[in-house]
């Protein structure tokens, strides 16, 4: 079974400040995906970025983008220029090939709190 | 494309009374997961259905939940004699296909049993 770990349960950081979320994952598949999911207080699951495991390329999307050591099995998410609206639950998580049967696996979530 | 909808958005159960919560996925998705969050936590799978079939239940508790996914219609979690501990977040995500690699989430619902 896979597991996914964020080990900072909050971040605080001033509006425009880059910010990196860390996560670590176990599994022993050789191929998967990676996903940033943003859930802000509306609780709504929104999708910042995704990374294949066969591709050596960091993800990047705007002001996202993540460094992925697939040796060290981390995968953390920069956010550069941080905005107020950037406040919000992210949880890091891991999808086997094909979606598997069990589809994603979560981490517990890092609360990041961008102060104006 | 209306996303996927889930409703009610939310819902207040007492001890012992039937919760349904349905989910309807995007146009042309298939497959559908239920996920619960509980209070500080990250979603946990529950259950993968495709139209008429439950591929996965291993995430869901053997007792008092079920899941279908009608050939027409939403999705439906179904708990029944709700429980303190059923107090929680409920997210669906549907996929257009088993090969998929990503998944789209609804809004969720929140149960709150008193």
């Amino acid at each position: 079974a896979q597991t996914v770990t964020q080990s900072q349960p909050e971040m605080s950081v001033q509006e425009a400040e880059t910010v990196t979320l860390s996560c670590t994952y176990d599994t022993s598949e050789n191929n998967y995906y990676l996903f940033w999911y943003k859930q802000p207080p509306s609780r709504q699951m929104i999708l910042v970025i995704r990374q294949e495991a066969y591709k050596q390329q960091n993800a990047t999307e705007n002001r996202f983008s993540v460094n992925f050591q697939k040796a060290a099995k981390s995968f953390s998410l920069k956010i550069s220029d941080s905005q107020l609206g950037d406040t919000a639950m992210y949880f890091c998580a891991f999808m086997k090939p094909g979606g598997g049967a069990d589809g994603l696996t979560f981490g517990k979530g890092t609360h990041l709190i961008i102060q104006p | 494309n209306a996303g996927v909808m889930q409703n009610p958005r939310h819902l207040v159960r007492r001890r012992g009374q039937e919760a349904r919560l349905r989910c309807s996925p995007m146009k042309g998705h298939s497959h559908v997961y239920w996920y619960r969050q509980l209070p500080e936590e990250g979603l946990k799978f529950m259950v993968y259905l495709q139209k008429e079939n439950i591929i996965d239940e291993s995430g869901m508790p053997k007792e008092r939940f079920s899941a279908e996914f009608p050939k027409e219609g939403p999705s439906i979690l179904r708990i029944q004699q709700v429980v303190r501990g059923d107090s929680a977040a409920y997210f669906c995500a549907s996929s257009p296909s088993a090969g998929a690699n990503v998944l789209t989430f609804g809004a969720g619902s929140r149960l709150t049993v008193l």
